[in-house]
């Protein structure tokens, strides 16, 4: 079974740039996981950020990006906004089995 | 565009069972897999199982394992998730995800299936 780990907390300034990464105990991330990350806020539905590693929505501010890294699958935000206070998810994708990490808990502050 | 619209609320005795459908719009119904996550209050998110809209093969995660059912109709572009014997521990909002190669994340809205005595 695999485990998807995620820090469980991260705090980042207005207007500063943070990344949270999702990494897997079967070993490096890779785009043949399919990486998404989502985010939440309270009271509503997950909204997906970023699909297949790094591919945005239309509905997906600029300032999110997603890519690979140090064997991790990795959310960038640059210039945070109060608006992305929120928990983030990330989500690999094992031939089929989805697999969640616990989530980050963004604070902007 | 894709939509994926959920049906409503349910409350439940302990011991029953809920069904709970996701219409889908938008797209190729059955080119896609349906997917279904819940998330219990406070919690995080948590995979069920997902199926094959075009062939109906299922797979379902172990800790629901012959406690959910998956099927779909392809006739009204429909999916459904049916679990059974609920305990107080299921209440949670449960949502259909579409899945499978180019996928791209689309989510139904919810359903909160409420499990009281």
């Amino acid at each position: 079974q695999a485990v998807v780990t995620q820090e469980p907390s991260v705090t980042v300034s207005p207007g500063g740039t943070v990344t949270l990464t999702c990494g897997s105990n079967t070993g490096a991330v890779t785009s043949g996981l399919w990486p998404y990350w989502f985010q939440q806020k309270p009271g509503q539905a997950p909204r997906t950020l970023i699909y297949d590693t790094s591919d945005k929505h239309s509905w997906t501010p600029a300032r999110f990006s997603g890519s690979l890294l140090g064997g991790k699958a990795a959310l960038t935000l640059s210039g945070a906004q109060p608006e992305d206070e929120a928990e983030y998810y990330c989500l690999l994708s094992y031939s089929g089995i989805w697999v969640f990490g616990g989530g980050t808990k963004l604070t902007v502050l | 565009q894709v939509q994926l619209v959920q049906s409503g609320a349910e409350m439940k005795k302990p011991g029953a069972s809920v069904k709970v459908s996701c219409k889908a719009s938008g797209y190729t119904f059955t080119a896609f897999y349906m997917h279904w996550v819940r998330q219990a209050p406070g919690q995080g998110l948590e995979w069920m199982g997902r199926i094959n809209l075009n062939n109906g093969a299922t797979n379902y995660a172990q800790e629901f394992q012959g406690r959910v059912t998956m099927t779909r109709d392809t006739s009204i572009s429909t999916a459904f998730m049916e679990l059974s014997s609920l305990t107080f521990d299921d209440t949670a909002v449960y949502y259909c995800a579409r899945g499978g190669a180019g996928a791209k994340g689309y989510w139904g809205q919810g359903t909160l299936v409420t499990v009281s005595s």
